[in-house]
C-alpha cells in the first residue's frame, strides 16, 4: 500500500507570495493533519480534515488555510509569505479520524524556503 | 507553555546496550501516546503507541511503558543498534481529536 504523497517536495518563494502544497493520503484513510516544523518551534499543528471538513485547528494566523476533496485528498495554502514561513511542512493520514487510538502517518514532507 | 516535553536533547549508547528515552506531559486530557523517528528532511515514521488504558505496549525491540500518575512515559529499545541513531519524538493526543503534541525530540546516537 502506498504511503502519504506530498507534492512538491522542494518549493523557493518570495516574501508576499502565495504557495500551494498537496498531500495524498493513505487509500482508505480519510483524515488528513498539517503540520509545520521549524528549527525554533518544532513541530506544530496547522490543522485537520475529515470528509472534507475542518474539525481541528491551530494557533496559525488566518493567512493558513486548508481544504480538503471528496477522494480526500488535501491541499494547504499560505497566502503573502513571511520569511518565518520557511519550513518543513508535513501532512498526515489516519483511518478513521474519529476519537484518539488511531496512529497518524506522515508523509515525507515539503520543504518551503521563502527568500 | 510545552505540555509534552522531552527534557534530553541528546542521548548517546553503545550498540547492543538498552536506550531509555524518555517524555513528560502535563495534560491529563492525552488519551493517547506515540512514538515517532525522524531524519532531517524527512517525515516521522510511527514506531509504537500506547493508549491510556494501558502502562506497556511492546513491538520486537521497542517498548513504550507509560506511567500515568507521573504523567511521563519512556521508550526503551533493546538491543540498540546503530541504525537506531535519529532524533525520536514523542507526541500525544487528547480525547475525541486527532491534534498531535510533539516534544522538542531527543536526539540519539548508537555507536558501535
Amino acid at each position: 500500500k502506498a504511503g502519504v504523497t506530498q507534492t512538491p517536495r522542494y518549493l523557493i518563494k518570495t516574501r508576499g507570495q502565495q504557495v500551494t502544497l498537496s498531500c495524498s493520503p493513505i487509500s482508505g484513510h480519510r483524515s488528513v493533519s498539517w503540520y509545520q516544523q521549524t528549527p525554533g518551534q518544532g513541530l506544530q499543528f496547522l490543522f485537520e480534515y475529515f470528509s472534507e471538513t475542518q474539525r481541528n485547528k491551530g494557533n496559525f494566523p488566518g493567512r493558513f488555510s486548508g481544504r480538503q476533496f471528496s477522494n480526500s485528498r488535501s491541499e494547504m495554502n499560505v497566502s503573502t509569505l513571511e520569511l518565518g514561513d520557511s519550513a518543513l511542512y508535513l501532512c498526515a493520514s489516519k483511518k478513521q479520524g474519529l476519537a484518539g487510538g488511531d496512529t497518524q502517518y506522515f508523509g515525507p514532507g515539503t520543504r518551503l524556503t521563502v527568500l | 507553555d510545552q505540555q509534552v516535553k522531552q527534557n534530553s536533547p541528546s542521548l548517546s549508547v553503545q550498540e547492543g546496550r538498552i536506550s531509555i528515552l524518555n517524555c513528560d506531559y502535563t495534560n491529563s486530557m492525552f488519551d493517547y501516546f506515540l512514538w515517532y523517528k525522524k531524519y532531517p528532511a524527512e517525515g516521522p515514521t510511527f514506531l509504537i503507541s500506547i493508549s491510556s488504558i494501558k502502562d506497556k505496549n511492546e513491538d520486537g525491540r521497542f517498548t513504550v511503558f507509560l506511567n500515568k500518575s507521573a504523567k511521563h512515559l519512556s521508550l526503551h529499545i533493546v538491543p540498540s543498534q546503530p541504525g537506531d541513531s535519529a532524533v525520536y519524538f514523542c507526541a500525544a493526543s487528547e480525547i475525541n481529536t486527532d491534534k498531535l503534541i510533539f516534544g522538542t525530540g531527543t536526539r540519539l546516537q548508537v555507536f558501535p
